[in-house]
């Protein structure tokens, strides 16, 4: 099993739509989460972080299941601009250090 | 401009030879931080330093495979006898820790390919 897991995708959607990311990870004595975007050709960055009671960020809504070990983003009135992909991260320090990736999701936007 | 610096952009090289890449953080991040990205695929985590010091070394992906960051500043990531299945991106990242926010600034990446 994959340490951290995301939605395969690609989702296609059109401008204004909602769209709900889920992420899941395997190691229950992880402490961080964060959502990163990744634009084609280009480097990771950090969208958000994710708490226990929620965060919201404008359109962007991170939400954190510590119990499912479950993480989500949900995109309200999806620009074309939002098309991305986006990465479900995980800080883990059992074992030492590390910050763990998911595959990332692709986000296609349409007029 | 003050962020992760990553140097070669590019690299082609033959099977079997070596390569060098190096990473410069932003400068006051003692954290660093070395990932691999293939197409459609997330970065993978390899190995990262507390200053000078390599805390986490065990996904790298084999003995080929080596990173040092010798005064605590910039840090090198060697491949030794590449192989095809080498070809990726390398991406460096670096954090501050004490600011706890958690966030690492990625460099753009030193893409391989190995012929």
């Amino acid at each position: 099993r994959k340490e951290v897991e995301q939605d395969p995708g690609p989702f296609n959607v059109p401008e204004g739509a909602t769209v709900a990311f889920n992420c899941t990870y395997s190691n229950s004595a992880s402490q961080s989460f964060f959502w990163y975007r990744q634009d084609c050709r280009k480097e990771p960055k950090l969208l958000m972080s994710v708490y226990s009671s929620g965060n919201e960020d404008g359109r962007f809504t991170a939400q954190l299941n510590r119990a499912s070990q479950y993480i989500s983003l949900l995109i309200r009135d999806s620009k074309l601009s939002d098309s991305a992909t986006y990465l479900c991260v995980v800080n883990s320090y059992t074992g030492g250090f590390k910050t763990i990736f998911g595959a990332g999701t692709r986000l296609f936007v349409k007029a | 401009d003050t962020g992760v610096s990553q140097d070669p952009r590019h690299k082609i090289t033959k099977r079997g030879q070596n390569v060098t890449f190096r990473c410069d953080p932003i400068s006051e991040h003692n954290r660093l931080y070395w990932y691999r990205q293939t197409l459609g695929q997330g970065p993978e985590f390899l190995t990262y330093f507390q200053n000078e010091a390599q805390l986490e070394k065990s996904r790298l992906l084999s003995d080929r495979f080596s990173a040092e960051r010798p005064k605590g500043s910039f840090s090198t990531l060697e491949i030794q006898r590449t192989e095809q299945g080498d070809s990726a991106m390398y991406l460096c990242a670096s954090s501050l820790p004490e600011k706890n926010t958690g966030e690492l600034f990625f460099g753009e990446g030193s893409r391989l390919t190995v012929l």
